[in-house]
């Protein structure tokens, strides 16, 4: 069975610059989630979605965050425009019951 | 609000000795308990949950836990590791409500490194 894949598995672009980051969950996983780890900080929660409804996004910081989750399949997280603060690695995760299953992350570098 | 704190950044061990990572959590309900390990390259991978139940918990690659409610805390243990544990190790902890509830508060971490 696939895990949890996301793409790119590094990215740098610069400030003002869009970036779009693709997770493709696990097949049959109803609940997907969006994590963020900025360097020397927390890994922190960004949103949940269950299929393609948007469950909880009170961890998205701003509204230059655009994440979706077309069809209840892969989900994408669009950062636009990317700011330097933006910079870290973007987990993915995804369950369908007791455990969550995660991707490897995308590092993300806006300079 | 919840909170994890892992004291320590970074720890270094001699292969085949003991391990304890320490985790301390502030929640203001029933914590659920997790441990995550992430080895270089790879994605968090699961170690140990806490629901309920006995508060010694068992998991993979011969991992334990201790909830201690007392003390807040969920220490993680190995009594004698290997060069392949070298990672870094997270602790989590999270509202669960039943079903697949993941919003997880995490820790910022604890580098292990193993001297051979």
């Amino acid at each position: 069975e696939a895990g949890v894949t996301q793409f790119p598995s590094h990215s740098v672009i610069e400030k003002g610059q869009t970036v779009t980051l693709r997770c493709d969950p696990i097949s049959g996983h109803d609940n997907l989630y969006w994590y963020r780890r900025v360097m020397g900080k927390e890994i922190k929660f960004l949103l949940h979605f269950v299929k393609e409804s948007k469950q909880d996004e009170s961890g998205m910081p701003n509204n230059r965050f655009l994440a979706e989750r077309t069809g209840g399949t892969y989900s994408t997280l669009k950062v636009q425009p990317a700011e330097l603060e933006d910079s870290g690695v973007y987990f993915c995760a995804s369950s369908q019951s007791t455990t969550a299953f995660f991707g490897q992350g995308t590092r993300l570098t806006v300079v | 609000a919840q909170s994890v704190t892992q004291p320590d950044i970074h720890i270094t061990v001699s292969e085949g000795a003991s391990l304890e990572l320490r985790c301390n959590y502030s929640y203001g309900a029933t914590p659920y308990l997790f441990w995550y390990v992430q080895s270089p390259g790879q994605g968090l991978q699961l170690l140990l949950k806490y629901f309920s139940g006995d508060t010694l918990v068992q998991g993979i690659k011969g991992f334990e836990a201790e909830f201690k409610r007392s003390q807040s805390s969920f220490n993680l243990r190995k009594p004698s590791v290997h060069w392949s544990d070298a990672a870094e190790y997270f602790c989590a902890v999270g509202p669960w409500s039943g079903g697949s509830n993941y919003k997880l508060t995490f820790g910022k971490g604890t580098l292990l490194t193993v001297n051979p």
